[in-house]
């Protein structure tokens, strides 16, 4: 299937730092959501997005749909160790339900 | 809200034998679950999706009579590893979408390992 570009791979940064990460698509999603995964778990949703130009926040948790519906950003502002995980963009096609997932951004904080 | 469960968390099991993992959407309906296998270091790959009443949707090579998916309630789908293999070692998860809904949202996983 159709996969997302999700950048960067990795980060390694330290506790109170920022955090950027990004998804890009060659096709348009009708709605893109982030989710984040501890060791051994299931993914857990973060945020959703549904239109394009939106911009939402849980927390210190940032996300945006992009304006071409091609892409999107989620930011974390002033990371804690509990922050370390992975996290996956995904986007639904407006066709039907199935998501594409990204390959994950892998976070390390150091306290 | 939007609790997904899973069950059993891990198993192991011999060679040849079935394994049978639930999925259960705990305090919603839910009309689409689906079925993702993970292996390590890797992003979840679909393997079926499976409406409520109707036969699973299955991805592009995955064999629909090893993985076999009943769907029999809004609150269950259950996916049955038929002659288990090691190579069918994995972590599956589950996730189900709101009736009606934009989002999935997912169980915690099942570690099945085939010796």
């Amino acid at each position: 299937g159709q996969q997302l570009n999700q950048s960067p791979q990795s980060m390694f940064i330290q506790e109170g730092e920022d955090v950027s990460m990004n998804c890009t698509s060659s096709s348009i999603f009708n709605t893109w959501l982030w989710y984040k995964q501890d060791p051994g778990e299931g993914p857990v949703l973060l945020i959703a997005l549904y239109k394009a130009g939106e911009l939402t926040s849980n927390g210190r948790l940032t996300a945006q749909f992009g304006i071409t519906r091609k892409d999107s950003f989620l930011n974390i502002s002033a990371s804690i160790p509990s922050d370390v995980g992975i996290y996956f963009c995904a986007g639904k096609e407006t066709s039907g339900s199935r998501l594409t997932f990204g390959e994950g951004t892998q976070l390390t904080v150091n306290p | 809200g939007a609790v997904v469960s899973q069950h059993p968390s891990w198993v192991i099991c011999k060679s040849g034998t079935s394994v049978k993992i639930e999925c259960r959407s705990l305090d919603f309906q839910a009309t689409t679950m689906f079925w993702y296998r993970q292996f390590p270091k890797q992003s979840l790959m679909l393997m079926a999706t499976s409406n409520e009443g109707s036969k699973a949707t299955y991805e592009q090579g995955v064999e629909k009579d090893k993985f076999l998916i009943n769907h029999a309630s809004l609150t269950l789908s259950t996916l049955t590893v038929t002659s288990a293999h090691p190579e069918d070692s994995s972590f599956y998860i589950c996730s189900a979408e709101l009736t009606g809904g934009e989002t999935q949202y997912f169980g915690p996983g099942t570690r099945l390992l085939v010796l």
